[in-house]
């Protein structure tokens, strides 16, 4: 059984630029999930998406955006980049959330020069 | 505001001890309390799911339980191995469908 796939694996934009990350989910699971973790903030939490709509949202600036496809993949995307969006991006796959428990994919690691 | 909290911060022990992570939280409507493991640079490894009907869960030699009315939750690692360090995150699921993570404890055993 695949697990959660995140593309790309590593990162490096330069500031002003945008950045697409892609998540495909654990077959059958319809939750996607994005968090950022970095050393200063830890893991935090940027928004949910369940059957292509976004359920719950984090608190970070509109230039954090993402979507769902109707085959539960997810994209994210930063606009305009800064050098503090600079993180490990992990993205997480549940059936459903609420209770089912959440499986992490190994991350996509953004460096902005 | 939802906070979880993880003590110790770091933990260094020789190999073969057992030991104790803790973990509290302040939101008791929790759906869940899940602990996870990161190694370093990587993601986060699913180590044991504790729903809010339960009290505890086992696997192999890691075992966690919820007491929801006090909000804490603990890991217990048996017979520690050299293979175990990493960096051990408990996280808790309340309404809205995400999760709120500890800063984590990392965790050394040494041969």
């Amino acid at each position: 059984k695949a697990g959660v796939t995140q593309t790309p694996r590593y990162l490096i934009k330069t500031r002003g630029q945008q950045v697409t990350l892609s998540c495909s989910p654990i077959s059958g699971h319809r939750s996607v999930s994005w968090y950022q973790q970095t050393p200063g903030q830890g893991l935090q939490f940027l928004f949910e998406y369940f059957s292509e709509t976004q359920r719950n949202k984090g608190n970070f600036p509109g230039r954090f955006s993402g979507r769902q496809f109707s085959n539960s993949r997810s994209e994210m995307n930063v606009s305009t980049l800064e050098l503090g969006d600079s993180a490990l991006y992990l993205c997480a796959s549940s059936f459903s959330a609420k209770g089912n428990g959440y499986t992490f994919g190994s991350g996509t690691r953004l460096t902005v020069v | 505001k939802q906070e979880v909290t993880q003590i110790p911060a770091a933990l260094s022990v020789p190999e073969g001890e057992n030991l104790v992570l803790n973990c509290s939280f302040t939101d008791s409507a929790i759906y869940n309390l899940q602990w996870f493991r990161q190694d370093p640079g990587k993601g986060l490894t699913s180590l044991l799911l504790i729903q809010s009907s339960q009290r505890e869960q086992t696997s192999g030699r890691l075992n966690a339980s919820l007491d929801k009315s006090s909000g804490r939750s603990t890991l217990y690692i048996a017979a520690s191995q050299p293979g175990d360090s990493a960096t051990y995150l408990c996280a808790e699921e309340t309404s809205g469908s995400r999760l709120t993570f500890g800063e984590g404890t990392q965790l050394t055993v040494n041969p």
